[in-house]
């Protein structure tokens, strides 16, 4: 198993630009979200699906939107890129909920 | 308000030495989880160890133990002759059964540096 990978590892972007974070896992598991981390406020959920065709807002979710079609895939879209959204995004999922989340390696964004 | 406090930032160590990371929770919801994750230098998150409400057996594997007390709502995790690959952020997380989106509220993390 792969277990839950995430392209591309970096990325630099133009304010205003607008881009899509993939996230895949290969473990079936029901549950995916996003989180973003930065220095001083820790990780931080911004959107997250309890299954395909599910999705929901997180605690940060302004300037980002998700689809879930498949059980495998999460996909986060950054609409028009600020500043403010540089930051490393991590994907995760788990099987169910609340069972331990594994995540994938990180995406580290730059938003010029 | 703050679910999950890490009140060491940085813990400096001594090859061989044992480290305890601290974590104090809050939560009203009688059913939750508690986690400890660990990101190392090259900045993926691993999973280390799961706990919920229920269960407060403590735990020993390998190096690594953890102490769950409820009374004092503490999850705090021990690594016994530290070694230099210890090196890492720590964090403890916690999920609540009663919030629909199961997200993992972490604390601010605690950097162990273990120096050979």
């Amino acid at each position: 198993n792969a277990g839950v990978t995430q392209t591309p590892k970096f990325q630099v972007l133009k304010t205003g630009q607008s881009m899509t974070l993939q996230c895949a896992q290969d473990m079936n598991h029901e549950y995916m979200s996003w989180y973003r981390q930065d220095p001083g406020m820790g990780l931080r959920l911004i959107h997250y699906s309890v299954g395909a065709g599910i999705t929901d807002q997180g605690e940060v979710p302004n300037g980002y939107n998700v689809s879930r079609s498949t059980t495998e895939d999460f996909p986060l879209r950054l609409l028009s890129a600020a500043p403010s959204q540089t930051s490393v995004y991590f994907c995760a999922s788990s099987r169910p909920p609340s069972m331990e989340q594994y995540f994938g390696p990180g995406t580290r964004l730059t938003v010029t | 308000a703050q679910k999950v406090t890490q009140a060491q930032t940085e813990i400096s160590v001594v090859e061989k030495e044992d480290v305890t990371l601290d974590c104090v929770y809050e939560t009203r919801d009688t059913t939750y989880y508690l986690f400890w994750y660990k990101q190392p230098p090259s900045g993926e998150l691993v999973f280390l160890i799961r706990r919920n409400s229920f269960d407060e057996q403590n735990e020993i594997s390998g190096r690594y133990s953890w102490n769950f007390q409820k009374s004092t709502s503490s999850f705090n995790f021990t690594i016994t002759a530290s070694q230099v690959v210890d090196s890492a952020v720590y964090f403890c997380a916690l999920s609540e059964a009663g919030s629909n989106d199961y997200k993992l509220s972490f604390g601010a993390g605690t950097t162990v540096t273990v120096r050979a």
